[in-house]
């Protein structure tokens, strides 16, 4: 059974940082693209970012270019995302998703439960 | 960026069939996605390049279209269909949501 459990989510100040783990279980990680999508409080979803199986293409939305890393370790099955300089709109809960296709990111067919961000003084 | 629009809410009887729209502002081929989200938890795929099940899902649940209108059928409705849809697509540029439709059992 494909397993995606986040952790590290919680309350931060404007402008800090904090970092998302995502451990995957029940498929070999290495051979799927891996992405977060966020969903803002009683909002839609928004795709925030991708890495390839090797980690060696990543791919983000404008918005968080330059402040978030999205980073993965294959040997531990282990899906990262490192944000900094977090505003009050990056507030979301924040899901790790695997991608089932390669190349560029295309859909998201396992999905975590979910780990909240707050970003507020 | 491509912007995916669908109806807010629905509300429809079991055992009906229902269909949810979303429109792109531009093609998108066939590269729309469909997802269900109950309260309370994360998103489920239930449809992917336009017109496949994915595993698991029901058979009542099908999806057409391509270019810039897509539809999800559901027929028949059941009680526990009541969630929101959201339609994805993975043609242009950033990979867009639409804004969901919630989906009410009468």
């Amino acid at each position: 059974e494909v397993q995606l459990v986040e952790s590290g989510g919680g309350l931060v100040q404007p402008g800090r940082s904090m970092k998302l783990s995502c451990a995957a279980s029940g498929f070999t990680f290495s051979s799927f693209p891996m992405a977060w999508v966020r969903q803002a409080p009683t909002k839609g979803l928004e795709w925030v970012a991708t890495i390839s199986t090797s980690g060696g293409s990543t791919y983000y939305r404008d918005s968080v270019k330059g402040r978030f890393t999205i980073s993965r370790d294959n040997a531990k099955s282990t899906l990262y995302l490192q944000m900094n300089s977090l505003r009050s709109e990056d507030t979301a809960t924040y899901y790790c998703t695997r991608d089932p296709t390669t190349g560029i990111p295309h859909y998201f067919d396992y999905w975590g439960q979910g780990v909240m961000v707050t970003v507020s003084s | 960026d491509t912007v995916l629009t669908q109806s807010p809410a629905l509300a429809v009887s079991p055992g009906e069939r229902v269909t949810i729209s979303c429109k792109a502002s531009e093609s998108v081929s066939t590269r729309m996605h469909w997802y269900q989200q109950k309260p309370g938890q994360q998103p489920k795929l239930l449809i992917y390049k336009a017109s496949n099940l994915a595993s698991g899902v029901p058979a009542r649940f099908s999806g057409s279209g391509s270019g810039t209108d897509f539809t999800l059928t559901i027929d028949p409705v059941e009680a526990d269909d009541t969630a929101t849809y959201f339609c994805q697509q993975s043609w242009n540029g950033p990979r867009t949501f639409g804004g969901g439709t919630k989906l009410e059992l009468k």
